[in-house]
């Protein structure tokens, strides 16, 4: 068990460029969720998918990003025409479901900031 | 609808000395709740979770954190702090009636712990 692992840990990218993040959750974990965390704030829920299906979407979550999860074990994060309100850490956890459902193990983040 | 309060952005605190923590939050549902800490550059890791049972709970590095239905509170404490307890701590809420686990954060309290 290595944990929940996120890359790049940093991102600097120039307004209005793609970025994309990659998550690799625990190993036997069936769900995998992503949040947003802006400086002095707690993580905010962006969206969730269970094996490969996206369950559900935050209203946060504009027409410009895009997550994936295609055979239900990494999971990637796209923003197109990234803006300077993007700068932010995203985390990604994951879980077992079955019982320890709230069990949510998160990664180091990825840190993006949009110049 | 609900929302978690952190009411204290930042608690300074003396080594050796207790701290507590103090966390409100609002539902029109029953909810199950949690602590989590977040060490600089670092993801979130679970310090406690009240899902059912003892109001009391405790978590790992010593912390405990009570459940008070009537006062829509879950308020940490800790004894005696440690140099290494300097760190953001947050409180979460999740819906027992979700089924795949979302969380809703407080905006976190940062703790400094001084010698």
């Amino acid at each position: 068990d290595t944990g929940v692992s996120q890359d790049p840990r940093h991102k600097i990218t120039k307004r209005g460029q793609n970025v994309t993040f990659r998550c690799d959750p625990i190993s036997e974990h069936n769900r995998l969720y992503w949040y947003r965390q802006t400086l002095g704030q707690g993580p905010e829920f962006l969206t969730y998918f269970q094996n490969e299906a996206q369950l559900e979407k935050s209203r946060l979550l504009s027409d410009r990003f895009s997550a994936e999860r295609p055979k239900g074990s990494f999971s990637t994060l796209e923003i197109q025409r990234t803006e300077q309100g993007d700068s932010a850490m995203y985390l990604c956890a994951s879980s077992s479901g079955q019982g320890k459902l709230y069990e949510q193990y998160f990664g180091p983040g990825t840190r993006l900031t949009v110049t | 609808a609900q929302s978690v309060t952190q009411l204290d952005s930042q608690v300074p605190v003396f080594e050796e000395a207790p701290v507590e923590l103090r966390c409100n939050y609002s539902s029109s549902v029953s909810v199950y709740l949690f602590w989590y800490v977040q060490y600089p550059n670092q993801g979130l890791q679970l310090l406690l979770k009240y899902l059912s049972g003892s109001t009391l709970v405790k978590g790992i590095n010593g912390f405990e954190a009570e459940f008070n239905k009537s006062q829509t509170s879950f308020h940490l404490r800790k004894p005696s702090v440690h140099i290494s307890d300097t760190a953001e701590y947050f409180c979460a809420v999740g819906r027992s009636s979700d089924s795949w686990g979302k969380l809703q954060f407080g905006a976190g309290t940062q703790v400094v712990v001084t010698p």
